[in-house]
């Protein structure tokens, strides 16, 4: 069973669209996140989520935001795509406590044109 | 903020070691990660290590720790094709909260020459 999935693997969309990504964890992790990866391959941390709080990354457009229905998912809607978008986002799950290793999903490659 | 840097590109033959670096400057780092990603695939965390350790050995990988100089490198013993990959360091400060959140460097791309 994979520990963290990410549906869809390849999104491609217009500028404008409003679009959701979902992450899965099966690892009984209490915190996610989302990252993004531009097209240098630099990775940047957008959110971090547990129940208790969500902390934003300052440098993200209130046009994404996390939601989660339940400890299992933690989804990322984005709102009036732009070009700017087009890069791999990595969710990624942690247990709280000690050395926190963050286990990352395979990645979603949105390509807004 | 935190600042984690490393060099672009490296490579080796195979068989040598290869030894890739990294500096950060948050003096409050508490784990520092070595990260792998091979084309078109997510990130495999490799190892980590703790702030108060100096040395961490995993089979074929040795990581150091200079704390002092806020160094960190990871030495990959008889480098194989296998291992060409991305390599990304990443460290997360201390902190009283419930999540904490990683600060990667650029990454270092490894090339494993026959």
């Amino acid at each position: 069973d994979t520990a963290v999935s990410q549906t869809p693997k390849y999104l491609v969309t217009q500028m404008g669209n409003d679009k959701s990504i979902k992450c899965e964890q099966n690892l009984g992790h209490d915190t996610m996140y989302w990252y993004k990866q531009d097209s240098k391959k630099f990775l940047k941390i957008m959110f971090s989520y547990n129940n208790k709080e969500l902390i934003i990354n300052e440098t993200v457009p209130n046009r994404f935001s996390p939601k989660s229905p339940d400890k299992a998912h933690l989804n990322l809607h984005i709102n009036s795509l732009e070009l700017g978008d087009s890069a791999v986002y990595f969710c990624a799950t942690s247990t709280s406590g000690g050395e926190e290793t963050q286990y990352f999903g395979p990645g979603t490659r949105l390509l807004v044109l | 903020g935190e600042d984690v840097e490393q060099s672009l590109f490296l490579s080796v033959r195979e068989g040598d070691s290869s030894v890739i670096n990294c500096t950060y400057t948050d003096s409050s780092s508490t784990y520092l990660y070595w990260y792998k990603q091979e084309p078109g695939a997510g990130l495999q965390l490799l190892t980590y290590i703790f702030s108060n350790m100096d040395m961490k050995q995993d089979q074929r990988l040795t990581v150091l720790l200079n704390k002092k100089d806020k160094h960190l490198s990871l030495r990959i013993a008889d480098t194989q094709t296998g291992d060409s990959a991305i390599y990304f360091c990443a460290e997360t400060p201390h902190s009283s909260g419930s999540a904490r959140q990683l600060t990667f460097g650029s990454g270092t791309q490894l090339t494993v020459l026959p």
